[in-house]
């Protein structure tokens, strides 16, 4: 979307390798969501900052509100992290929620 | 974790035809919206609703009308379906801003 620029558009890691998804804010944000949508087309909350860093397991998301942009890392990435990796952020001017346009990752044995 | 149902799983429709969209929560959360995807994109907010009775343009609202009839529930209604709105239709719902969405409706309008 306008307001959230999400790269790269596509990813292939092989497992066991770690990489950094990002996306830049055009505008400023109050908080940042990250799913994963899956092979089934599901998203699924990975995380939700409204600032700072928080980790779960292999995965940590950093969100730098001031430089208007998060990122989220992967290590040690397995076959079942596949899928469409999206952010969502939501502005401080009207609430709204702004969807960037996705990471596609592809985890290769 | 919010529990989010959506029906049917998929439809195919007519041009024309009337279309409605149910979605359905478990975890009393306020706030619930209606997403569209479109392939190889990011979702785009269509209408909201922050209490029963009540809703809310989103940022694409043009051809589409919801319907909260109680905060469980949450309805997105197509009344001239049209080629342009064939999608994956996700319904959500949020607790502090943090969305939980239901696993999409698959629409091919034909």
């Amino acid at each position: 979307g306008d307001q959230v620029e999400q790269s790269p558009s596509a990813l292939s890691l092989h497992e066991g390798t770690g990489s950094a998804l990002r996306c830049n804010f055009t505008t400023t944000m109050r908080a940042v969501q990250w799913f994963q949508q899956n092979s089934r087309g599901s998203l699924i909350n990975l995380f939700y900052l409204a600032s700072g860093t928080k980790e779960n397991g292999r995965l940590k998301s950093t969100f730098n509100s001031k430089e208007s942009y998060s990122t989220l890392h992967i290590r040690d990435a397995q076959l079942e992290d596949s899928g469409t990796y999206f952010c969502a952020a939501e502005a401080w001017s009207n609430n709204r929620i702004f969807f960037g346009d996705g990471t596609q990752l592809v985890v290769k044995p | 974790e919010a529990a989010v149902t959506q029906s049917p799983r998929s439809k195919v429709a007519v041009t024309g035809g009337k279309v409605t969209l149910s979605c359905h929560q478990t975890n009393n959360h306020d706030y619930m919206y209606w997403y569209r995807q479109d392939t190889g994109h990011g979702l785009r907010l269509i209408h909201y609703s922050y209490v029963a009775d009540s809703t809310e343009k989103g940022d694409i609202p043009d051809g589409y009308k919801a319907s909260r009839p109680s905060q469980e529930n949450f309805s997105l209604i197509l009344e001239l379906a049209s080629l342009s709105q064939t999608a994956v239709y996700f319904c959500a719902s949020s607790v502090n801003e943090r969305l939980f969405f239901g696993h999409g409706t698959k629409l091919s309008v034909l």
